[in-house]
């Protein structure tokens, strides 16, 4: 088992790109979650998918779009980089039931927007 | 929305020492208090975790213990080792108005562990 994968684990983007972050997982999970981590901030939700289809917005969704379109994968778009996405993304998966906030995270995805 | 706060940002003890961080939420209705161990460069992974049934977990040589009534959780680590030199974040389940929850983390406690 993988576990969670992300892809790519380095990106620089100037500003006004595009770009899409993938994250795949192989343990069936029904919840996916992507995260993104700036010194001394801790770990803030970006968006989260209950469920193939789903999508729900976290603490800091502006700037970001995010698909579910097949349960295992879960991707983080960008439309207009800015300097302020400068950040390290984690996705993240998690079980249903007394596993729901269990996360396992993936390695991380670097991004820098110049 | 839930808020979670983590003191200290930075800890440093000797290897044999005891460490401790603690956290503090606001929402009353959070029932799960997990902790996230992440060394440089990697991802994070669970260490411990409790549920707000329990006052007290432990699995070797750390702990958890929480206070309801206070909504105040906090970590233990004994005999600490160099290896346990990480960022430690806490975290606390949150419940969205969808019904389903997410965990809210604190800001995270660089811990440094000397020889």
């Amino acid at each position: 088992n993988a576990g969670v994968t992300q892809t790519p684990k380095f990106r620089v983007l100037k500003t006004g790109q595009s770009m899409t972050l993938l994250c795949a997982q192989d343990m069936n999970h029904e919840y996916m979650y992507w995260y993104r981590q700036d010194p001394g901030m801790g770990l803030r939700l970006i968006h989260y998918s209950v469920g193939e289809g789903t999508t729900a917005k976290g603490e800091v969704p502006d700037g970001y779009n995010v698909s579910r379109l097949k349960k295992q994968n879960f991707l983080l778009g960008l439309e207009s980089a800015a300097p302020s996405q400068t950040s390290v993304y984690f996705c993240a998966s998690s079980s249903t039931g007394v596993g729901a906030n269990v996360l396992t995270f993936g390695a991380g995805s670097r991004l820098t927007v110049l | 929305g839930e808020n979670v706060e983590q003191h200290p940002s930075t800890l440093s003890v000797q290897e044999g020492d005891s460490a401790v961080i603690k956290c503090t939420y606001s929402d009353s209705a959070s029932n799960y208090f997990p902790w996230y161990k992440q060394e440089l460069g990697k991802r994070p992974q669970l260490i411990i975790d409790i549920r707000s049934n329990v006052g007290e977990k432990k699995d070797q040589r750390i702990a958890v213990t929480l206070n309801k009534t206070a909504k105040h959780f906090s970590l233990h680590i004994t005999e600490t080792q160099p290896e346990d030199s990480a960022v430690y974040f806490c975290a606390a389940s949150t419940h969205s108005d969808s019904g389903y929850s997410t965990l809210t983390f604190g800001k995270g406690t660089m811990l440094l562990v000397s020889p």
